[in-house]
């Protein structure tokens, strides 16, 4: 079975810090995963992505994250925050090795305020 | 282009009432899925269609019921509401169903049972 963990319900940061969203995986095979971004009243959007390669993602918005397989962990990264970042944040996993494995499996979200 | 349109935006059925959300894309995706979110658990996923004619259990089907209509639509029925069905539901669809695919999401219908 695949599994999110994203072990902050909360995380504050000043306007202009770097901010960091935490996020850990388990799965029995190689992970796909993912981070979506939720505003008030929306639908998710999708962030970026680890598939494969370079364990430095970017991605949309100025975004990125790393992948560290040691330790099962894809955290998300901005180095300067924005207010308009203020938002819900979920990271997601799929099995790469589970046929017919169509399960993306989501953590149950960060919400990040940044503080102007 | 809009993407993926779910109708209605807010609804609230009486307990053993019916309904169907509608949902549609226009990114000649092959991958549909519904979800629900409730606060705190993140989302689960109640159905999905691999591709058109098929669908598929997910994690939370109990209660559920689903139709793809074609390539486009993917409506998602409850057929006798209960209060344990509140939630935000969103339908999302995906190129295919490999494993790296994202997936793009609807804005979502906020269900209320009474």
């Amino acid at each position: 079975a695949q599994s999110v963990a994203q072990p902050e319900d909360q995380v504050n940061v000043a306007e202009g810090n770097p901010l960091t969203v935490k996020c850990t995986y388990s799965v029995s095979g190689n992970p796909y995963l993912f981070w979506y971004v939720q505003y008030p009243n929306r639908g998710l959007q999708f962030l970026l992505k680890y598939i494969t390669g370079d364990n430095l993602v970017k991605g949309s918005y100025g975004f990125e994250a790393e992948f560290n397989k040691s330790q099962t962990s894809f955290h998300l990264k901005k180095p300067s925050a924005l207010v308009s970042d203020s938002a819900l944040y979920f990271c997601a996993v799929r099995d790469f090795s589970g046929a017919g494995s169509y399960q993306l499996t989501f953590g149950k979200g960060t919400k990040l305020s940044v503080i102007p | 282009n809009a993407g993926v349109t779910q109708t209605p935006k807010f609804q609230v059925l009486k307990t053993g009432q019916s309904m169907t959300l509608q949902c549609a894309q226009d990114m000649n995706h092959n991958s549909m899925y519904w979800y629900r979110q409730d606060p705190g658990m993140g989302l689960r996923l109640i159905y999905y269609s691999a591709s058109e004619g098929t669908t598929d259990k997910g994690e939370v089907p109990n209660g559920y019921n689903v139709s793809r209509l074609n390539k486009r639509e993917f409506s998602l029925r409850l057929e006798s509401a209960a209060p344990s069905q509140t939630s935000v539901y969103f339908c999302a669809s995906s190129i295919g169903t490999n494993s790296y695919n994202e997936q793009f999401f609807g804005p979502g219908t906020r269900l209320t049972v009474l």
